[in-house]
């Protein structure tokens, strides 16, 4: 079980941090993402995070201004988002990966999303 | 950025198969994961490691991997079916995570 929180509407150039409860699995054994989809758009990978927290890189788009991380001692997966354009609107999902590192991997399962908007 | 392309709609009459495509350079050399989306819902993962299904995900859904192109198959289409398809890989010259524009699967 995946669940997303605190996606809401900010100004451009604001801040937002998105969080993902996770159950069901040992969260430290695994990699984690977040994956986005703009209203009527396609998928884009975000970020990803190794199961110890040590090693995560991050979509071209973002760098810079997102930070992934992760409390494996809270099951919990976190988005820390600053200087946020119109451009990041979009639904943000978690979702795990099948290995603790964060190479060659698919994406499963999935969260049900949460909404951030950008918007004046 | 690596760009894996797919055609944006696929049209199939109930029964019939369904063939989605995904081209790109590195298909050849990395695993192609396939993910359906259902409108308003998560995607979920229908093939991964080129061919393999996850438990749960009918036998209906196959997948194949020829040169650069991957191709979703989806044997006797139902109703249910209809949905957006993405492809996706690792590219691993940017250890970036990349997926297909999608294709929409329409059930006539």
């Amino acid at each position: 079980q995946l669940l997303e929180s605190g996606g809401s509407l900010v100004q451009p150039g604001g801040s937002l941090r998105l969080s993902c409860a996770v159950s069901g699995f040992t969260f430290s054994d695994f990699a984690m993402s977040w994956v986005r989809q703009a209203p009527g758009k396609g998928l884009e990978w975000v970020s990803i995070i190794s199961g110890s927290g040590a090693t995560a890189y991050y979509a071209d788009s973002v760098k810079g201004r997102f930070t992934i991380s992760r409390d494996n001692s809270k099951n919990t997966l976190s988005l820390q988002m600053t200087s946020l354009r119109p451009e990041d609107t979009a639904v943000y999902y978690c979702a795990k990966h099948r290995r603790s590192a964060p190479v060659d991997d698919y994406f499963d399962p999935w969260g049900q999303g949460t909404l951030v908007t950008v918007s004046s | 950025s690596y760009v894996l392309t797919q055609p944006p709609a696929v049209s199939v009459a109930p029964g019939k198969p369904a063939r989605i495509t995904c081209g790109g350079n590195k298909i050849g050399s990395e695993s192609v994961h396939w993910y359906q989306q259902r409108p308003g819902q998560a995607p979920v993962l229908v093939v991964f490691d080129d061919s393999d299904r996850p438990s749960g995900i009918p036998e209906r859904f196959s997948g194949s991997k020829f040169g650069k192109t991957a191709t979703l198959t989806i044997t006797r289409v139902e109703a249910g079916d209809e949905a957006d398809y993405y492809c996706q890989l690792w590219d691993t010259t940017t250890d970036h995570w990349v997926f297909g524009g999608g294709t929409k699967l329409t059930v006539l």
